[in-house]
């Protein structure tokens, strides 16, 4: 068990459809990654958080969008769903979101766009 | 530009023979970190080991060996007598100074399949 928790582990929902994604940090980590893992284009950095600031943005898509909270803990908001938003999506979490830091990862939230 | 390439796609072995898992990255920074995760058939990803470019030693964990070479660009992961809990898929990944960002980037991953 990493300490990295997200909610839901499963979603399925339809094409449209906006869904949210929760993630809980390790405690006493500040930065928040969120990557997505699909078939064709594996694992890919989405976005990182720091503190509650936007620190650094990857392949995301405008229809996506994030923010960390006070209490650390962010979400992952996606939004007219389209079938290839299908793929098994994780948080990860280290203490300063430096380079080189390890990062633990959550359990993934797998969605299913139908 | 960061590329992590992991040319092994599947690996099948019988359960106690040693196996290795390739791994052959590509920077243009002279610090940088490389990593390696296993993602088991339950969907989590689950942290290895970690290793910075100043520190070429090799490194073992129990049944598991990793060998950095920096002269090759390549960072390969040895387990040795496998066992059928080490069936999974093995990331390797870069994190490097590009962009300034601490992102991951991930090599496609090995499925490894130990037979008993």
């Amino acid at each position: 068990d990493s300490g990295v928790t997200q909610t839901p582990k499963h979603l399925i929902t339809a094409t449209g459809q906006r869904v949210t994604l929760r993630c809980s940090p390790r405690s006493g980590d500040l930065s928040v990654y969120w990557y997505q893992q699909s078939l064709d284009q594996g694992l890919q950095f989405l976005i990182q958080y720091y503190n509650g600031e936007e620190r650094a943005k990857g392949n995301i898509l405008e229809r996506f969008s994030a923010q960390q909270f006070p209490d650390l803990h962010s979400e992952l908001n996606l939004s007219s769903l389209e079938l290839g938003d299908s793929a098994l999506y994780f948080c990860a979490s280290s203490v300063w979101g430096g380079i080189g830091e390890t990062q633990y990862f959550g359990p993934g939230t797998r969605l299913l766009v139908l | 530009a960061q590329k992590v390439t992991q040319a092994q796609t599947e690996i099948s072995v019988v359960e106690k023979e040693d196996v290795t898992l390739d791994c052959v990255y590509e920077t243009r920074d002279t610090t940088y970190y490389l990593f390696w995760y296993k993602q088991p058939p339950s969907g989590e990803l689950v942290f290895l080991i970690r290793r910075n470019s100043f520190d070429e030693q090799n490194e073992i964990s129990g049944r598991y060996s990793w060998n950095f070479q920096k002269s090759t660009s390549s960072f390969n992961f040895t387990i040795t007598a496998s066992q059928v809990v080490d069936s999974a898929v093995y990331f390797c990944a870069l994190s490097d100074l590009t962009g300034a960002n601490s992102k991951l980037t991930f090599g496609k991953g090995i499925t490894l399949s130990v037979r008993p």
